[in-house]
């Protein structure tokens, strides 16, 4: 069975500031990776997917099977990145299986 | 292009009711997909619907049910509602189901509460 787990729930970071969010999936076939962000007040929608191995609005997210892992990582934290976030796994014809989510604090 | 619009937003049933949800997707995407959000969780898939034939179904009871129409909008039926039922319904489009990395569009969401 698929899962996905997202052990922070809030993460607070000073502007500037590193930011990694966490994530953990288990899956017996080949995984797609989302990163899902929803904004305050906002629908939610796509950041960044594994496949296209892009950087959005300056987060990465690298794939690592060894570990099972889809950590998404910013090296300086801006106030507008404030939001929650949602870790993402494809499975079959195109259902996502979500994470809890974490919830992203950026202080000034 | 609006995106992916939902309707209602927001409603407030009885315990044992019926509920019916609206969704119209993007223009041009044939897919359809369900999602229900219980605050503090993330969306948990509930149907897929492609071409008006159901693709997917997640864990749910049979009280939940749905459809797509020839203009690819889809409805979601809940029976015999219950206060669980309470929670964000999520409607997402997208062009095709199997193509790889395709990308999911949501809705603002349907805020179901049962009292």
């Amino acid at each position: 069975a698929q899962r996905v787990t997202q052990p922070e729930k809030l993460l607070s970071v000073f502007k500037g500031a590193p930011v990694e969010l966490k994530c953990n999936y288990s899956y017996s076939g080949s995984p797609e990776l989302f990163w899902y962000v929803q904004y305050s007040r906002q629908r939610l929608q796509l950041l960044l997917r594994h496949i296209s191995r892009e950087s959005i609005k300056g987060f990465t997210a690298d794939l690592n099977k060894g570990e099972t892992s889809f950590h998404l990582k910013k090296p300086f934290a801006q106030e507008e990145d404030s939001a929650m976030y949602y870790c993402a796994l494809r499975s079959g014809a195109n259902n996502l299986f979500f994470g809890t989510g974490t919830r992203l604090t950026v202080i000034p | 292009d609006a995106g992916v619009t939902q309707s209602p937003t927001h409603l407030i049933k009885t315990r044992g009711q019926q509920v019916t949800l609206r969704c119209s997707p993007i223009s041009g995407h044939k897919s359809v997909s369900w999602y229900q959000q219980v605050l503090g969780q993330g969306p948990q898939f509930i149907f897929q619907y492609y071409e008006k034939e159901e693709r997917g179904r997640g864990n749910f009871p049979d009280r939940f049910s749905a459809r797509q129409f020839p203009n690819y909008s889809s409805e979601l039926n809940v029976n015999a509602l219950l206060l669980g039922d309470s929670a964000l319904y999520l409607c997402a489009s997208s062009l095709e189901p199997d193509r790889i990395n395709t990308e999911a569009f949501f809705g603002q969401g349907t805020r179901l509460t049962v009292v």
